[in-house]
Order: structure tokens, then C-alpha cells, then sequence
């Protein structure tokens, strides 16, 4: 099984700052990486697909690079609505795994 | 907008069953695959399965082979998810969501349905 691995587990932030996010998966999988947004009590939501492609009705201050092993999440200015818990999740190869989730603090 | 509305959880005792249920609406239902996901405040997010659009094929995560069974029926726009030989550690939220034409992600997702094993 491929392992996703997200640092940091957790952030402390301001609004306003920029925050980036970091996973690392345990062998290549290209670009097949996603991204996803959840709120304490609600599903996660959907925020980039294919590691750099924004879904549709996502705020262009969410952006995703990479390719290979490690790839980024960033929120370029962090609005009050952001802070949350964010996980990346693999695509290339059945089971599908997650990361262990960075949460966002004030 | 998409709707995925699941039920059928709760608490179990260790190696009952139980069979989740999910309703789907405000999209063609037949033209996507569907998995269960689940949540723990332990292990984070573990997808549990998923199913082909026709049900033809059907996928499982290592720790419920043979315990749990994925199915859908097309005409009732529904996905379920049978569950049996239940262990503590299956103690979760599990979610239904619906994977994206693009590729084995998930675009939406349901509010999740809470199911707590223990005795």
C-alpha cells in the first residue's frame, strides 16, 4: 500500500498569512494526487484534484503543486472561513489512502 | 447539487452486523463508481471499498475482506454496505461518496452515519 505522509500534523496561523502543507507519498504517483477541506462535524470537501487542478467553486487562493513524491498545499492569504483540518489523498494505485491530516489552527 | 444521504448506523456488538444504506439523488446514479469511506478519530480516513457503475466489480480494503460487502441497486439509485463479523476497531463514521468521472477521488461525499462496536 502506498503511505501518505503530511506535515506539519498541525498549524498554528493568522488570518492573512500564507500557509502551505506538505505530503510525501511512499513511492511516485505522478500527479495523482488530491486534496480536501473539512470542517469539525461536516464530510471533507473537494479542493484540488490531479495535485494542481482547482475544483470548481474553490477560491483561487487554494493552490496545489507537485509531482512524483511530494507535493504542497498552499493557501495563499488564509481567510477566517479556511481554518480547518486538510488532507491529501493518493489516486494512482488501489487502496486508496489518505494522509493523516493537517490541522489549521488560529 | 448532489445528494448522498446515508443511514442504517449505530451501536453493534462485537461480531454482529449491520448494513448501511445510502440514497443518492440529483445525478445519474448508474454513471459513477461508489465507495464507503470512514472516519476514526485514531486512524484518520480509510477508504473501505467501492463499486463499479453496473456492480460488475467491487473493491475492498484488506481489513474488511470477507467481513463486509458492497452493492448497489441502479433502479433504487442506492449504494449499501453489509457488514458482518464486526470488530471494535470498525468502530467509525463511514461515509458514502461518489467518485469522480476523472479519476478515483471523491466529489461528494454524504454527512456520514456513526457506527460504535462494542459491548
Amino acid at each position: 500500500d502506498i503511505q501518505m505522509t503530511q506535515s506539519p500534523s498541525s498549524l498554528s496561523a493568522s488570518v492573512g498569512d500564507r500557509v502551505t502543507i506538505t505530503c510525501r507519498a511512499s513511492q511516485n504517483i505522478n500527479t495523482y494526487l488530491v486534496w480536501y477541506q473539512q470542517k469539525p462535524g461536516t464530510a471533507p470537501k473537494l479542493l484540488i484534484y490531479a495535485s494542481s487542478n482547482l475544483q470548481s467553486g474553490v477560491p483561487s487562493r487554494f493552490s496545489g503543486s507537485g509531482s512524483g513524491t511530494d507535493f504542497t498545499l498552499t493557501i495563499s492569504s488564509l481567510h477566517p472561513e479556511d481554518f480547518a483540518t486538510y488532507y491529501c489523498q493518493q489516486t494512482y494505485s488501489p487502496p486508496l489512502t489518505f494522509g493523516g491530516g493537517t490541522k489549521v489552527e488560529i | 447539487e448532489v445528494q448522498l444521504v446515508e443511514s442504517g448506523g449505530g451501536l453493534v456488538q462485537p461480531g454482529g452486523s449491520l448494513r448501511l444504506s445510502c440514497a443518492a439523488s440529483e445525478f445519474p446514479f448508474s454513471d459513477y463508481w461508489m465507495s464507503w469511506v470512514r472516519q476514526t478519530p485514531g486512524k484518520g480516513l480509510e477508504w473501505v471499498a467501492n463499486i463499479k457503475q453496473d456492480g460488475s466489480e467491487k473493491y475492498y480494503v484488506d481489513s474488511v475482506k470477507g467481513r463486509f460487502t458492497i452493492s448497489r441497486d441502479n433502479t433504487k439509485n442506492s449504494v449499501h454496505l453489509q457488514m458482518n463479523s464486526l470488530r471494535a476497531e470498525d468502530t467509525a463514521v463511514y461515509y458514502c461518496a461518489r467518485e469522480s468521472i476523472r479519476g478515483s477521488y471523491f466529489d461528494s461525499w454524504g454527512q456520514g452515519t456513526l457506527v460504535t462496536v462494542s459491548s
